[in-house]
């Protein structure tokens, strides 16, 4: 069974500086995909940053990048040059992807980022 | 750019009520799902539905949860009779393939009284 791990339920980070949101995952499926996602304080669940297990290299999008270490089953999502409107829950998500059908995503239990001045 | 809508945004009833929650996935994704978050807790997986079928349910989604794609645009999640514990905020999500990300709505939220 697929599970995904957040330990951090709260990050502080100073405006401008970069910041380092942590996530493990576990899976004994060798083709999965990992995704973070942002959710403010509105509620919406706003799509960041997809990792495939065989992409050879850290997804990036701006100033969002995807630290992968496959060994160690993490998936860090950096966050650089951090705003103010950064602050907002972040949820670490994975989907196994040999399961033949519309496979679902598990969550974690997210990291509340603030910013501060 | 295309988007999840669901409608309503919020919705109050009274338990034992049967809520409709309604969405209108983009327009050329096959996959769609619903998943629900109680407030402050993480988010969770119902029901995955393809090709006019539900691929995947959780425990969660038991004989009182149904759902719908009565017209080839709306995806419609029912509760028949809802119960205190039904109180939360549900999204609905739609994608084209499944190594594309999941594009959700900006949720519903309910409340059970």
């Amino acid at each position: 069974a697929q599970k995904i791990t957040q330990t951090q339920p709260g990050m502080f980070v100073q405006e401008k500086e970069a910041v380092t949101l942590d996530c493990t995952y576990d899976t004994s499926d060798p083709s999965y995909g990992l995704f973070w996602y942002k959710q403010p304080s509105s509620g919406e669940m706003i799509f960041l940053i997809y990792q495939g297990s065989y992409d050879q290299q850290n997804a990036t999008e701006g100033r969002y990048s995807l630290n992968f270490q496959k060994a160690r089953k993490s998936a860090n999502l950096v966050i650089s040059a951090s705003q103010l409107g950064d602050s907002a829950m972040y949820f670490c998500a994975m989907r196994e992807l040999n399961t033949g059908t519309a496979s679902k995503l598990t969550f974690g239990t997210g990291t509340r980022l603030q910013v501060t001045l | 750019e295309p988007e999840v809508t669901q409608t309503p945004s919020h919705q109050v009833t009274q338990m034992g009520q049967e809520v409709i929650l309604r969405c209108v996935p983009i327009s050329n994704h096959l996959y769609f799902y619903w998943y629900r978050q109680i407030l402050g807790q993480k988010v969770e997986f119902l029901v995955s539905f393809y090709n006019n079928e539900i691929s995947e349910k959780s425990e969660i989604f038991d004989d009182q949860f149904s759902v719908e794609r009565p017209d080839g645009s709306n995806f419609t999640l029912k509760i028949r009779s809802t119960k205190l514990e039904d109180s939360a905020m549900y999204f609905c999500a739609s994608e084209r393939g499944q190594i594309s990300p999941l594009h959700f709505g900006n949720g519903t939220r309910l409340t059970v009284t």
